[in-house]
């Protein structure tokens, strides 16, 4: 079975200092792979995935995230960060197709704090 | 539109009410989703309903029973529910049942008291 561990739980950076988010999984096949983030009291937007084109993904705000095979990773980064990046992070993976459709393995998340 | 769109924002219901949260999005996706969301933890899939079906059940309790009048609109309905059922409930799309990138609607928050 498909599975993803979120290696922090918690991390903080100060603004304008990079971000890592670090992320490993585990699939027995070539699997599809995302982040999500979730502000305080809203929805999941997705922020960039990966499935199977180029190992360096590129997503919104400024978010990439590199897969590599070799290490089972698929870490998260920002050059600089954002107050307004302060939110809860979603390391995902997906299941093989079951029954016509596709279920998404999540990781347990990483809250980002960003200070002054 | 790429937009998912849920109501209410916040439900605050009794264990003997009936009540139903409601999801609508008009991408033309044929995969929708149901999630539950405990505070401080990972969505918990719920429902999958692949081109109007049901596909996916994942053991959810019978107070819980969802619906899928058209390819746009999925409702949940609820009843007889429990205090520990007051979670954040999501619902998401895709473009197809096989497709996994999912598109996540803003979530009803519900309090069962």
């Amino acid at each position: 079975a498909q599975s993803v561990t979120q290696l922090d739980s918690h991390v903080s950076v100060s603004e304008g200092t990079p971000v890592l988010l670090r992320c490993n999984y585990s699939s027995s096949y070539s699997p599809s792979l995302f982040w999500y983030v979730q502000h305080p009291n809203k929805g999941l937007q997705l922020l960039l995935k990966y499935t199977s084109a180029a190992t360096l993904v590129k997503g919104i705000n400024g978010f990439e995230a590199e897969f590599k095979k070799s290490e089972t990773s698929f870490h998260l980064t920002k050059p600089s960060a954002h107050m307004s990046d302060a939110a809860e992070y979603f390391c995902v993976v997906s299941d093989p197709p079951r029954q016509g459709a596709q279920k998404l393995v999540f990781g347990q998340g990483t809250r980002l704090t960003i200070n002054p | 539109d790429t937009e998912v769109t849920q109501t209410p924002k916040h439900l605050v219901m009794g264990m003997t009410n009936k009540k139903s949260l409601k999801c609508e999005q008009h991408m033309g996706h044929r995969a929708m989703y149901w999630y539950k969301q405990k505070a401080k933890k990972p969505p918990e899939l719920m429902f999958v309903y692949s081109y109007e079906k049901l596909s996916i059940n994942e053991s959810v309790p019978s107070r819980f029973s969802p619906e899928c009048p058209n390819s746009s609109l999925l409702n949940l309905h609820l009843h007889a529910l429990q205090p520990e059922d007051s979670a954040l409930y999501l619902c998401a799309s895709s473009q197809v049942p096989g497709q996994a990138e999912q598109y996540f609607g803003p979530g009803t928050r519900l309090t069962v008291t």
